[in-house]
């Protein structure tokens, strides 16, 4: 079965942290998404990689294909951080994307 | 400001009630997607419009009916529904439907079902 799973389910850090989200995959993909998701609802794609690095301001995604695993981290943790951080993958034998449950992010004052 | 507008915001309807929910975009993007998402859970795949064409139904319910009048434009119609369809309702829209590109998505529509 192809699975996506990501870790911690929560995680809760003080201002100024630095934060890191992990998400682990079974089998190959073509493509790996980072979303963002505020209380209201609404999605905001962060990242979408495939290979290597990529960094924007204070966040930065890895993968590592041959351990079929991702990282997104976070530099100098703001409350306005806060959120579920999903992320989602598109299998190389499929079109659509698996999402992970999520990781629901507290940033404190 | 989100790309993807999904109107309404909110909607509260009882179990014989028709409505529907609207979804524009004007990036120029070719693949459009209806998601379902429940509290605490990620969302859920419930159809995909590629080229204004139906490619993919996730096996959802014939209550749910969607349309795709253009290719800027995304209708999903609701008759009939039950309470169990209380969720989150999201738009997202891509450049084509490969799973390769990054999707955009709405603000969603959170519809609660009496």
């Amino acid at each position: 079965k192809n699975e996506v799973e990501q870790s911690p389910q929560n995680l809760t850090a003080q201002e100024g942290e630095f934060i890191t989200i992990n998400c682990s995959y079974s089998v190959g993909i073509s493509a790996l998404h980072w979303l963002q998701q505020h209380p209201g609802g609404g999605i905001v794609s962060l990242f979408m990689l495939s290979s290597g690095k990529k960094k924007h301001g204070r966040l930065i995604a890895t993968i590592n294909i041959q351990e079929k695993h991702s990282s997104l981290h976070i530099t100098a943790s703001h409350p306005r951080d806060s959120a579920v951080y999903i992320c989602a993958v598109r299998w190389t034998s499929g079109s659509r994307l698996t999402f992970g449950e999520g990781t629901q992010l507290t940033v404190n004052p | 400001d989100t790309e993807v507008t999904q109107t309404p915001k909110h909607l509260v309807m009882g179990m014989t009630n028709k409505k529907s929910l609207k979804c524009e975009q004007h990036m120029g993007h070719r693949a459009m997607y209806w998601y379902k998402q429940k509290a605490k859970k990620p969302p859920e795949l419930m159809f995909v419009y590629s080229y204004e064409k139906l490619s993919i139904n996730e096996s959802v319910p014939s209550r749910f009916s969607p349309e795709c009048p253009n290719s800027s434009l995304l209708n999903l119609h609701l008759h009939a529904l039950q309470p169990e369809d209380s969720a989150l309702y999201l738009c997202a829209s891509s450049q084509e439907g490969s799973g390769n590109q990054p999707q955009h998505f709405g603000d969603g529509t959170r519809l609660s079902i009496l």
